[in-house]
């Protein structure tokens, strides 16, 4: 149990729908990640928020979007929903840089029809 | 740019026997790199991590890893493989700052032989 849990386990969407996914962090933990992890591949950074502020993000397109939130809940946005787009959702929460532990979330299995 | 190469995407070791998975390297500035593991339907879980103090680094459940820059290597071992540790390994790269994303290999699935 890393303390990180996310919410929900899986989402069935179709093509052009918009999806939230949500996360909620180790309490303290002032910066979370988001990851796609595509079936058979390694997690790819989406994007990072850093004390409710965007501050990093890979190489995904806008209608990837986030939020996060002071009581250490964050949410992942996605808009126009692609076949692509289904994959597993990860989060990772940590405490302020990338060479402390990050604690990933379980993740939410997103298919899109 | 930083990138990370798994060599194998699946492995297999008898019980008993070495477990050796293979990570190379890429990076333009002293690299922080990682192993973490999978479990099937669960999140990712730290098993170590370098970051530029000893090269050989202990991690959980008995592996270790060994950073060798000269050949931009950080092959994670385990001497005795238990059934357990059939999972899925991914090796990862950061520059260790706090705006930097962490670059992750394909990742490396583990078959444990009777």
């Amino acid at each position: 149990e890393t303390g990180v849990t996310q919410s929900p386990t899986h989402l069935i969407k179709t093509r052009g729908q918009q999806v939230t996914l949500r996360c909620s962090s180790q309490s303290g933990h002032n910066t979370v990640s988001w990851y796609q992890q595509a079936l058979g591949q390694g997690p790819q950074f989406i994007f990072q928020y850093y004390r409710e502020e965007e501050n990093g993000r890979g190489n995904f397109p806008p209608r990837f979007s986030g939020l996060q939130f002071p009581n250490y809940s964050s949410e992942l946005n996605v808009n126009a929903l692609e076949l692509d787009d289904s994959a597993l959702y990860l989060c990772a929460s940590y405490l302020d840089s990338s060479y402390n532990e990050q604690f990933f979330g379980p993740g939410t299995r997103l298919t899109v029809l | 740019a930083q990138s990370v190469t798994q060599l194998g995407s699946h492995v297999s070791v008898s019980e008993g026997a070495l477990v050796l998975l293979r990570c190379n390297y890429s990076s333009s500035v002293p690299p922080y790199l990682f192993w973490y593991v999978q479990y099937p339907n669960q999140g990712l879980q730290l098993l170590l991590k370098y970051t530029s103090a000893a090269t050989l680094v202990k991690g959980i459940n008995g592996f270790e890893a060994e950073f060798k820059k000269s050949e931009t290597s950080f092959h994670l071992t385990k001497p005795s493989a238990h059934m357990s540790d059939a999972a899925e390994y991914f090796c990862a790269v950061s520059d260790g700052n706090r705006d930097d994303k962490i670059i992750f290999g394909k990742g490396t699935r583990l078959h444990i032989l009777p």
